[in-house]
């Protein structure tokens, strides 16, 4: 059973747009949502987090927007710039001791 | 900064073979990982150890064995490597639990 899910499972957009990325979760214990970047023949990296305390984590170009209610939540890339293009894994975990939990990832192509 | 080395980058390996996978950290980490990233399906947690000589299953722990030998190492062993275990499998460290990770750059294994 796929606790966290993501959507689309590709997107692709323009050298300028705004991509949104888009995940869900299951478990209302979860309370902490990281994001993480992976280039191809890399591991993952984290990119930014937010705690379900938040209902939006900024961080230059990155944006989380977290609604606890629906247990929703995206990532939003403003200004996509080529660099951009990578696979994007939203995760979840709850209380400490719990192990993070990933869905299966967004792949995104920025098109100059 | 510290690292996060796996051994090896690339794993051939033929179907009923023994194959054992590395990993090593230097962060002092307590906590160390082993994934499975196939095409599609995300990353599926095979293995966990909260500190040395433990070990906890993940979802995708049959057919797998891992080692916790020492606080900076963590192995992971495919009892008897199958076809359609062509994947690739990261390795990732965090101080804590749940807490973010680190992840190694992978292991591509190949049976053929």
């Amino acid at each position: 059973q796929q606790q966290v899910r993501q959507s689309p499972q590709s997107l692709t957009v323009w050298e300028g747009e705004t991509a949104i990325l888009n995940c869900s979760y299951e478990d209302s214990t979860f309370n902490y949502f990281p994001w993480y970047q992976q280039f191809p023949g890399e591991g993952p990296a984290l990119l930014i987090s937010i705690r379900s305390v938040s209902d939006k984590k900024e961080d230059g170009r990155f944006t989380i927007f977290f609604n606890k209610r629906e247990k929703k939540l995206s990532l939003h890339i403003t200004d996509s710039q080529p660099g951009d293009s990578a696979t994007y894994f939203c995760a979840a975990s709850g209380n400490s001791g719990t192990y993070q939990r990933f869905g299966t990832g967004t792949k995104l192509q920025v098109v100059p | 900064g510290g690292i996060i080395t796996q051994t090896p980058k690339f794993l051939i390996g033929q179907e009923g073979q023994k194959l054992t996978l590395k990993c090593q950290q230097n962060f002092n980490h307590d906590t160390m990982y082993w994934y499975r990233q196939d095409s599609g399906k995300g990353l599926r947690l095979i293995y966990y150890s909260i500190t040395e000589n433990d070990l906890q299953k993940g979802d995708l722990s049959e057919g797998y064995d891992a080692s916790r030998e020492k606080k900076s190492s963590f192995s992971l062993t495919v009892t008897s490597a199958q076809k359609n275990e062509m994947a690739v499998f990261l390795c990732a460290s965090s101080r804590r639990t749940g807490s973010d990770y680190t992840f190694g750059s992978g292991t591509r294994l190949l049976v053929i």
